[in-house]
């Protein structure tokens, strides 16, 4: 029961470079999140996606697109990365039956 | 949205209870209570959830006072390993509703 999977775990970019962080989840969930989380800091919500076809933004959308590829998968793309987008992201998807999310382990990107 | 407001950090010792406060003022009717963990270098794992009064499992107490502008997470006995940051998270997941939006948690320490 792998529950959520994010892909890589380690990426290091140059200012410029673009690319996507892959995550699927075999939970059958609708829902799923995008999630940063800073050194030090709180997760901040990305972007989320309420069921397949749909994305909505969150709180710091600016610099990311996503795509809800199908219901298991939902991908977040860095265009043009930054050094301020330098973070650990956070995949989750949620149980709507139990109003639990799942997290995945985290994507560590950084950016120089 | 509700906004949730939380100490940033809390101090115990172990075999201590302790007891973790958030405020969400603006709570909406439909919306549910939900505590999660942190450890560092990990995503939050669920650890309690309730709608109105006294909720307990296995690891914690949740309580929720009738107008439900706050709620208190209650740790029995704390060990070491609970050092964590503990999050409060206000929302419904019903339907299509599903931006979750985290504050900026409560740093646990314990001491031995």
């Amino acid at each position: 029961n792998a529950g959520v999977t994010q892909t890589p775990k380690f990426q290091v970019l140059k200012t410029g470079q673009s690319m996507t962080l892959q995550c699927a989840q075999d939970m059958n969930h609708n829902s799923m999140y995008w999630y940063r989380q800073d050194p030090g800091m709180g997760l901040r919500l990305i972007y989320y996606s309420a069921s397949e076809g749909t994305t909505d933004k969150g709180e710091v959308p600016n610099g990311y697109n996503v795509s809800r590829l199908n219901k298991r998968e939902f991908s977040l793309r860095l265009e043009s990365a930054a050094p301020s987008q330098t973070s650990v992201y956070f995949c989750a998807s949620l149980d709507r039956a139990t109003g639990e999310l799942f997290f995945g382990e985290g994507s560590r990107l950084t950016v120089l | 949205l509700a906004k949730t407001t939380q100490p940033i950090s809390m101090d115990s010792y172990e075999g201590q209870e302790v007891n973790i406060t958030c405020s969400h003022n603006n709570i909406a009717t439909n919306d549910y209570i939900t505590w999660y963990q942190q450890f560092p270098s990990q995503g939050p794992r669920f650890i309690i959830q309730g709608y109105k009064t006294k909720v307990t499992n296995e690891v914690a107490s949740l309580f929720i006072p009738a107008d439900r502008k706050s709620s208190t997470l209650s740790l029995p006995r704390v060990s070491l390993s609970d050092t964590a940051v503990y999050y409060c998270l206000v929302g419904s997941y019903g339907g299509s509703q599903g931006n979750l939006i985290f504050g900026k948690g409560t740093k646990l320490s314990v001491k031995p």
